[in-house]
């Protein structure tokens, strides 16, 4: 079955520090999204993408977060500086146009201390 | 805008005995509306999906859900609950021709020998 593979899958760091999330979509899937979940507020939709360009990330604290795909097989979330607030579990997902519906990656578990 | 209510943060049912997890929507517009399922430390994973045409769907696991307009209303059902169904269950909405989808808070279902 073809996955969505996210790296890495746990992540400690320390306040301040730069964290970079990275996820592989679907090969053929144009559409790659990124939720956060949390146990206060639930999935939370960050960004997404068509077509490698940004379409939405109004979700997404500006000044700390920032996304991008660098090309088709590569989406990347990072947050620059880390607050012990990020921490929670960060989900990339890929989907098309001719299949609603996404498949999620199993997730990074992010936490700042 | 477009939202989703999950009634019931938690239900509890015996094995063998039936699902129901309920989940209300609301748009402005024809909705496409979905079920995912949530294993621990995974990510979710697409159960059905609702897309315009039968209002009645089945999906994966022997789980289905009925699209009634005129309650606003997406539940999903399996007739007999087995060990393995114990997950948390998302509900979410997207609005037709669109592709950004909001997740209901979910629901934890527990299943009891």
């Amino acid at each position: 079955d073809a996955r969505v593979t996210q790296t890495p899958r746990h992540k400690v760091t320390e306040m301040g520090q730069e964290v970079t999330m990275r996820c592989q979509p679907i090969l053929g899937h144009n559409t790659v999204f990124w939720y956060r979940q949390t146990m206060m507020q639930g999935l939370e939709l960050l960004a997404y993408f068509r077509n490698r360009a940004p379409l939405d990330d109004s979700g997404m604290p500006k000044d700390r977060f920032s996304a991008e795909m660098p090309d088709a097989t590569l989406a990347t979330l990072k947050i620059q500086p880390s607050e012990p607030r990020d921490s929670a579990v960060y989900f990339c997902a890929s989907g098309d146009r001719l299949n609603y519906g996404y498949t999620f990656g199993s997730g990074t578990r992010l936490t700042v201390v | 805008a477009q939202s989703v209510t999950q009634l019931g943060s938690h239900v509890s049912v015996s094995e063998g005995a039936l699902v129901l997890l309920r989940c209300n929507y609301s748009s402005s517009v024809p909705p496409y509306l979905f079920w995912y399922v949530q294993y621990p430390n995974q990510g979710l994973q697409l159960l059905l999906k609702y897309t315009s045409a039968a209002t009645l769907v089945k999906g994966i696991n022997g789980f289905e859900a009925e699209f009634k307009k005129s309650e606003t209303s997406f539940h999903l059902t399996k007739p007999s609950a087995h060990m393995s169904d114990a997950a948390e269950y998302f509900c979410a909405v997207s609005l037709t021709g669109g592709f950004k989808t909001i997740f209901g808070a979910g629901t934890r279902l527990f299943v009891k020998a």
